[in-house]
């Protein structure tokens, strides 16, 4: 199973729309989750980080459910400019801090 | 707003040849790190790096990989013979510590090995 799962899409919706992902992960000693997006050919950049209690900026909100190891992003009001590849990042607050990537889900978003 | 900066963007060799990545993080920063990206492919962890030493490293993070921070602003890392596989991009990143904490990620080296 790998450490951590995406649709790789891709999601093509029309601007406004709104979308979501889904990201499982494998390992239960998980500590820190988070939403990076990364345009092609680019470095990831941070969208969010996510918490248990779910959280939300602007047009974006987060969730995290640690029984079922599920993360989820979701995208109200789809912006040309949010088209990118979402990538489900997790941390096991181990003494390396790694992080470890998800494959990533493509958002298209066509006017 | 400070940033990771990496030089070469791109770094083209021979098979077998040595090759230095090289990378400023962000100055306060106490944490660094490699990943690479192979084309169409998730980002994967090499190295992790703290107080001059290795915290962590992957599987891929072989023998024939190294790094090294020279001096107080560069952070380095060496393949010392490169294969064809080897091609990827390399993305240094750093943050300030703990885990919850963002990692800032340079704009990448595309190594192209030949």
């Amino acid at each position: 199973r790998k450490e951590v799962e995406q649709d790789p899409g891709p999601f093509n919706v029309p601007e406004g729309a709104t979308v979501a992902f889904n990201c499982t992960y494998s390992n239960s000693a998980s500590q820190s989750f988070f939403w990076y997006r990364q345009d092609c050919r680019k470095e990831p950049k941070l969208l969010m980080s996510v918490y248990s209690s779910g959280n939300e900026d602007g047009r974006f909100t987060a969730q995290l459910n640690r029984a079922s190891q599920y993360i989820s992003l979701l995208i109200r009001d789809s912006k040309l400019s949010d088209s990118a590849t979402y990538l489900c990042v997790v941390n096991k607050d181990n003494a390396g801090n790694m992080l470890t990537f998800g494959g990533g889900t493509r958002l298209m978003v066509k006017p | 707003e400070p940033e990771v900066t990496q030089t070469p963007s791109h770094q083209v060799t021979q098979m077998g040849q040595e090759v230095i990545l090289r990378c400023v993080p962000i100055s306060n920063h106490l944490y660094f790190y490699w990943y690479r990206q192979i084309l169409g492919q998730k980002v994967e962890f090499l190295v992790s790096f703290y107080n001059n030493e290795i915290s962590e490293k992957s599987e891929i993070f072989d023998d024939q990989f190294s790094v090294e921070r020279p001096d107080g602003s560069n952070f380095t890392l060496k393949i010392r013979s490169t294969k064809l596989e080897d091609s990827a991009m390399y993305f240094c990143a750093s943050t300030t510590g703990r885990s919850y904490n963002e990692q800032f990620f340079g704009p990448g080296t595309r190594l192209t090995v030949l």
